[in-house]
């Protein structure tokens, strides 16, 4: 099965100006979520989805960040205007909602540089 | 924050089991064990998980002492592919669940 894909892989842009990263989940995943990792640390949640609504967004920061998911799959985390601590990796994952693993798959994130 | 103390760094040796240590002493009774590890440049990749009986699957064992309060992960016989960071997650089985990681542990595989 294909994975979660993530465009682009890298993005370098300078402080002050936007940018928007892409997410297509694997098919049939209802819940889709948007962390970032910063250098040396672990992924931290920003957004999550369950289909089209927003489950978490408590670490979202709302005045720069935003995220949606039309249509209940893929997704866009834009960021405006954007600042030298933006800088770090923005993971997406998807998993199921039903089952028992509730495992979380990972794509190979966008690497995000500001200067 | 994460309910998970793990050591910040391993070395194991190509061919050796890699026994890595996780403390959850405030674990909950519905909460499992999860671990995932992120190899350099990609996605964190899921692995094993449990919650109270030791696990196995075709990467990993993951063993869970009888009070809950701390975990091993092995991996049989480590190869270099095996160098990685490794998270130790406690969460309830919900879809709904959130990942909280911590800081992993960095696991090196010498030759």
């Amino acid at each position: 099965e294909a994975g979660v894909a993530q465009s682009p892989r890298y993005k370098i842009i300078e402080k002050r100006q936007s940018v928007a990263f892409w997410c297509n989940p694997i098919s049939g995943h209802a819940t889709l979520y948007w962390y970032q990792q910063i250098l040396g640390q672990g992924p931290k949640l920003l957004i999550q989805f369950q289909n089209n609504g927003v489950v978490d967004d408590s670490q979202l920061p709302k005045d720069r960040f935003s995220a949606e998911r039309l249509k209940g799959v893929d997704s866009t985390l834009k960021i405006q205007p954007a600042k030298l601590e933006d800088s770090a990796v923005y993971l997406c994952a998807s998993s199921l909602t039903s089952g028992d693993s509730y495992e979380q798959y990972f794509g190979p994130g966008t690497r995000l540089t500001v200067t | 924050d994460a309910k998970t103390t793990q050591p910040p760094s391993m070395d194991c040796a190509e061919g050796r089991a890699a026994n890595l240590p996780c403390n959850h002493s405030t674990i909950s009774g519905n909460e499992y064990v999860y671990w995932y590890r992120q190899i350099h440049s990609q996605g964190p990749q899921y692995i094993i998980h449990g919650l109270k009986n030791n696990e196995t699957n075709e990467m990993a064992s993951l063993i869970i002492t009888e009070d809950r309060k701390s975990s091993t992960l092995i991996l049989p016989h480590a190869t270099l592919r095996d160098t990685a960071v490794y998270y130790c997650i406690v969460r309830v089985a919900d879809g709904a669940q959130k990942l909280v990681f911590g800081q992993g542990t960095r696991l090196t595989i010498n030759p």
